[in-house]
């Protein structure tokens, strides 16, 4: 199957800084990719989705001016949490589509962001 | 509105016997895909099953069988012959047509018992 990499896995930093968090795929050409939010023992919620070269469509309650996304390439998108708080502390998972199929989508390993 | 439901918190099954988890959907897409995930503790997200709305088989992928009922909108997860290596959180989920985004139930953990 095709290979979703997100970088890095796991992030600390102090709270106020922003932390930038970067999903590629690797083997194919991503036009949709989607970000993903996930507390402790909870589903996944959407929270943004970007095609690439234009702006990503938010899901109503998050800040696009906290959670910046773009998708500049075919293979790659960021999210970047700016000022993080201890409540932006949660489990990242980035999700892409390509053309491989109409029921195709992939998600990356995830990222844990701690902010203290 | 799409709506996934996933009423089991939680399941135990027997090594080597068969478990069904209920997922049940609410759309007005005429055209849907569905989905099941498996989740292991390290996080990332395994693909296991699909089921398109018009397809008129249930899907199956090796010990994974999807039991779908379209009238119902059900559509269930069947895990047969467990294994140690199943348990897991399982997540239904769809995606309409006109959407290009997946959504997904609550989950269900599932336990393996030796």
């Amino acid at each position: 199957g095709a290979v979703v990499s997100q970088h890095p896995s796991r992030v600390i930093c102090k709270s106020g800084t922003s932390v930038k968090i970067e999903c590629r795929s690797l083997d194919f050409q991503a036009t949709t990719m989607f970000w993903y939010r996930q507390f402790p023992k909870k589903s996944l919620m959407l929270m943004a989705t970007s095609n690439e070269g234009s702006k990503a469509t938010y899901e109503q309650g998050v800040e696009k001016d906290k959670f910046l996304i773009n998708h500049a390439s075919l293979t790659l998108s960021t999210l970047t949490v700016t000022s993080a708080h201890p409540e932006d502390s949660s489990f990242y998972i980035c999700s892409a589509r390509g053309d491989r199929g109409h029921n195709e989508q992939f998600f990356g390993p995830g990222t844990r962001l701690t902010v203290l | 509105a799409q709506k996934i439901t996933q009423t089991q918190p939680g399941m135990f099954v027997q090594e080597k016997e068969a478990v069904t988890l209920d997922c049940t959907y609410d759309t007005s897409d005429p055209s849907y895909g569905l989905f099941w995930y498996k989740q292991p503790s390290s996080g990332e997200m395994i693909f296991l099953i699909y089921q398109g709305s018009y397809d008129q088989q249930n899907a199956t992928e090796g010990r994974y069988s999807l039991n779908f009922q379209k009238a119902r909108k059900s559509a269930n997860l069947v895990i047969s012959a467990s294994q140690l290596g199943d348990s897991a959180m399982y997540f239904c989920a769809m995606r309409g047509s006109g959407n290009n985004d997946m959504r997904f139930g609550a989950g269900t953990r599932l336990t393996v018992k030796p």
